[in-house]
């Protein structure tokens, strides 16, 4: 059975403060990996996806890699406005797709 | 841009009772999907669906059914609420596969008394 999991469930930073949120997987086959992020009372936002080892996207204060097990998203000199639930998900070689438990990142000014 | 629109913010139904969740999306995609989402368990697949009139159970279909009788259209009936239905129910719909994330709408959350 598929596996994804995030850490920490929970992370308060202060504004500038550099930090990574994790997603390490056990997926049959993986085929790409997706990271959104989640504002409360909406909808999961897509940011980037993943396909191989080595690849790396950038979307203003957030790059996101991905190694053979897992992935990082890297969030350099946060702001206020970056405060969400960031969600990792997995699509596995027969398409299906698993999201992990999300990390709830809180940025304080 | 993609857009999902599902019909309701907020719902407040009692036990018993009959609902419709509905979710439309103006992208031509082939797939859609409804998930429910509660603290501490994260996001859990309903049904989903790979075109019109088909349909397939996610992880936790029970106490659950669908409708597709448009491409545009899907929608999640709780048959006979319950308390344990309360939660926030999410629609995505995508092309299909890896190359293609899903589209997610804002969300209706449902409260069964």
């Amino acid at each position: 059975e598929d596996q994804v999991t995030q850490s920490p469930e929970a992370l308060r930073l202060q504004e500038g403060e550099s930090s990574s949120l994790n997603c390490s997987y056990t997926v049959s086959g993986l085929r790409g990996l997706f990271w959104y992020r989640q504002d409360p009372g909406k909808g999961p936002e897509f940011l980037f996806t993943l396909y191989s080892a080595g690849e790396e996207k950038e979307k203003e204060r957030l790059k996101a890699t991905l190694t053979k097990k897992e992935s990082f998203l890297h969030i350099t000199a946060p702001k206020p406005e970056d405060s969400a639930t960031y969600l990792c998900a997995c699509y596995n070689a027969g398409n299906m797709l698993t999201f992990g438990g999300g990390t709830r990142l809180m940025v304080k000014p | 841009d993609v857009k999902v629109t599902q019909s309701s913010r907020y719902l407040v139904k009692r036990t018993g009772e009959k609902v419709f969740l509905e979710c439309v999306q103006d992208m031509d995609h082939e797939n859609m999907f409804w998930y429910r989402q509660d603290p501490g368990l994260g996001l859990r697949l309903i049904y989903f669906s790979y075109d019109v009139k088909m349909k397939e159970k996610g992880d936790i279909p029970e106490g659950y059914s669908v409708s597709r009788e448009k491409k545009e259209r899907f929608s999640l009936i709780l048959e006979s609420a319950s308390t344990n239905q309360t939660s926030m129910y999410l629609c995505a719909s995508t092309w299909g596969g890896a190359r293609s994330p899903l589209h997610f709408g804002n969300g209706t959350r449902l409260t069964v008394t």
